[in-house]
């Protein structure tokens, strides 16, 4: 039971190229996030998908677009990657935890941007 | 006024010492609330969650909540140097017309246990 992993951990791109980051969850879970995490910002929602076929916009949505694969993938795309994308990237499925859903965590993927 | 408030610290303490951490918040509309912890280049995992106001205990962690002042706390009994991390609060609400919840976090507190 790998729960949630992602590809790749680490990516340099220069401006205006583009990237897909890869995530995939193996606990049945029906909703996936993805954040960004940045030096005293901390984690900010990208984008999520309450369920297979659904996305929603998170609070910094521009710059971004996702795609809901399967149950188990939801990927990441930067179009035209800009310096201000340089952050850390976790995705997240949520499920339960007792009586309470919360989320678990991927080992993010580090973008950097020149 | 944002809606989760939390001292990033850095808090640096002797091992053994007694830690606490603390977020404040102005959403009444949270409903549980949790601790993740997040060791350098990881990702967050899940520590405790909370519901209802008052103490919960798991090992040397207590979570605390107190909703009337909107004020949450977790305390970390005889501190060991592998509970150095960031700790990040988070709160959950659910969305608007949904089942789902959405999660805020705090800004996390740098925590460094010293031998």
């Amino acid at each position: 039971n790998a729960g949630v992993t992602q590809t790749p951990k680490f990516q340099v791109l220069k401006t205006g190229q583009s990237m897909t980051l890869q995530c995939a969850q193996d606990m049945n879970h029906n909703s996936m996030y993805w954040y960004r995490q940045d030096p005293g910002m901390g984690l900010r929602l990208i984008y999520y998908s309450a369920s297979e076929g659904t996305t929603d916009k998170g609070e910094v949505p521009n710059g971004y677009n996702v795609s809901r694969l399967n149950k188990r993938e939801f990927s990441l795309r930067l179009e035209s990657a800009a310096p201000s994308q340089t952050s850390v990237y976790f995705c997240a499925s949520s499920g339960l935890a007792g009586i309470q859903e919360t989320q678990y965590f991927g080992p993010g993927t580090r973008l950097l941007v020149l | 006024q944002k809606e989760v408030e939390q001292d990033p610290g850095p808090l640096s303490v002797p091992e053994g010492a007694i830690v606490s951490l603390n977020c404040t918040y102005s959403n009444s509309a949270f409903q549980y609330f949790m601790w993740y912890r997040q060791y350098s280049r990881k990702g967050p995992e899940l520590l405790m969650y909370t519901y209802s106001s008052g103490n919960k205990e798991d090992g040397r962690f207590t979570a605390q909540v107190d909703k009337s002042s909107k004020y949450i706390s977790l305390f970390i009994r005889d501190s060991q140097p592998s509970d150095s991390a960031t700790y990040l609060c988070a709160m959950s609400e659910k969305w608007s017309g949904g089942s789902n919840y959405k999660l805020t976090f705090g800004k996390g507190t740098l925590l460094t246990v010293n031998p």
